[in-house]
């Protein structure tokens, strides 16, 4: 597509339950990033992937959080039993290669953990 | 890890005044970017630089990268300019944020 696709834009889940957020990137673009955006803070890094594999997962926070690219395009982030902290908004970003020609964000999913 | 650090955090401009926003990096980078978030958090690229200088109509950046500093300049700025910058390194294939600058432009 022309631009990053993030659904849904907004989640509001309780406590303890299962949620997905989908990032869909700029066709072509073999790497794909994952970050999580707390208020008043810069977004900070949890995964990227290149083509269909994590190349580097260190800032998934635990191992209730998880990422797929299964055809090495559209994503999907995982969190189970959701926390009251995992609430932020998450960000997906897609570049060509390893950002050799800079990183396009998409408008985020906020999610809200109740 | 390597450390972003965006100055000054806040800074409220009246409409048509200039400014300029630093980013210090604390390793050697691949590259650097700047992007705006507006207040629909949507965040912009402004500029892929990792050396050297570009401008884009009012904003222009500079990169030095043996210093390890980048700096944004905004002139006659615009209340649509309200919303915080951030400076972002390339290390390792990933970017890596600074903390932001908030601006407000008054009318």
């Amino acid at each position: 597509g022309a631009g990053v696709s993030q659904t849904p834009s907004n989640k509001v889940t309780e406590k303890g339950k299962y949620v997905e957020l989908r990032c869909d990137p700029i066709s072509g673009h073999t790497a794909l990033y994952w970050y999580r955006q707390s208020l008043g803070q810069g977004p900070e890094f949890l995964i990227y992937f290149q083509g269909t594999g994590a190349a580097d997962d260190s800032g998934l926070p635990n191992d209730r959080f998880f990422a797929v690219r299964p055809e090495g395009s559209v994503s999907t982030l995982k969190i189970q039993r959701t926390e009251r902290g995992d609430s932020a908004v998450y960000l997906c970003a897609s570049s060509v290669g390893q950002g050799s020609y800079g990183y396009t964000f998409g408008s985020g999913t906020r999610l809200t953990v109740v | 890890g390597i450390q972003v650090e965006q100055s000054p955090p806040d800074l409220i401009l009246q409409e048509g005044a200039n400014s300029t926003l630093r980013c210090n990096f604390s390793d050697s980078v691949n590259n650097l970017q700047w992007f705006h978030q507006n207040p629909w958090g949507q965040l912009i690229n402004l500029f892929y630089i990792p050396s050297g200088t570009k401008q884009n109509g009012r904003l222009s950046a500079t990169t030095v990268a043996t210093e390890r500093y980048s700096l944004l300049y905004i002139s006659s700025s615009q209340t649509t300019d309200s919303g915080v910058y951030f400076c972002a390194v390339v290390q390792g294939g990933k970017l890596i944020f600074g903390q932001g600058t908030e601006l407000s432009v008054k009318p």
